[in-house]
């Protein structure tokens, strides 16, 4: 069964910090992987994409790294500012799939404190 | 780029009653359309899909139906709200079935 985990499932940090957090994922084939942003109560707004070939994209101070063998992605935040405190929620699409076939992590809930 | 509506932001209903929640599309023609609910603390659960007008999948058996009358515009609906229908509904589009811009939200809540 295709799974997506995220690491750690919640962070505080001190604002201007920098932070990393993780995704492992068991999909397969893979096509892509999608960090996205979900402040609360609002949709999730996306940061970076990743295919096979990609393994860095960098979105201003959000760097996603993703490692094909391993099955590992991670989305590092730079000087952390308070507005950046929400979910960030890893997505991975299977490769010649529909709607279906993304599965989506639990999230890791950020919060940037002063 | 593509803008996903959605109305209404928040909705108390009594259980039993009916629900419909409304999502359109700007920017771009012949999307993809997704229903997801996302449960406190939980991911996004992929209920339904539409990959044109009147063509509907669902992921999940439930209380719940999809609707597309027209290329830009999908409709949630239920006859009869159960409490465990409670949580934040998103909209979702996109030109592919990898492309997929969200809406705000409606958080639906059951009583």
């Amino acid at each position: 069964k295709n799974q997506v985990e995220q690491s750690p499932q919640s962070l505080i940090i001190l604002e201007g910090k920098n932070c990393t957090l993780q995704c492992n994922y068991t999909v397969s084939p893979f096509s892509n992987l999608r960090w996205y942003k979900q402040d609360t109560g609002r949709g999730p707004v996306s940061l970076t994409i990743m295919t096979f070939s990609e393994n860095t994209k960098s979105n201003g101070r959000y760097t996603a790294t993703l490692d094909a063998d391993t099955k590992q992605s991670s989305l590092h935040i730079t000087a952390s500012q308070l507005s950046d405190s929400a979910s960030y929620i890893c997505v991975v699409s299977e490769r010649g799939g529909t709607a279906s076939k993304l599965t989506f992590g639990t999230g890791t809930r950020l919060q940037v404190t002063l | 780029s593509q803008t996903i509506h959605q109305w209404p932001a928040t909705l108390v209903q009594p259980v039993g009653s009916p629900l419909s929640l409304e999502c359109t599309v700007e920017g771009t023609s012949n999307p993809n359309l997704y229903w997801y609910r996302q449960a406190a603390g939980r991911g996004l659960q992929l209920l339904f899909y539409s990959v044109g007008i009147g063509q509907i999948s669902s992921e999940v058996p439930q209380n719940l139906s999809a609707s597309r009358p027209q290329d830009r515009q999908f409709i949630l609906s239920s006859k009869k709200l159960l409490l465990s229908d409670s949580g934040f509904y998103l909209c979702a589009g996109g030109g592919s079935s990898y492309e997929q811009y969200f809406g705000p939200g409606t958080r639906l809540t059951v009583t």
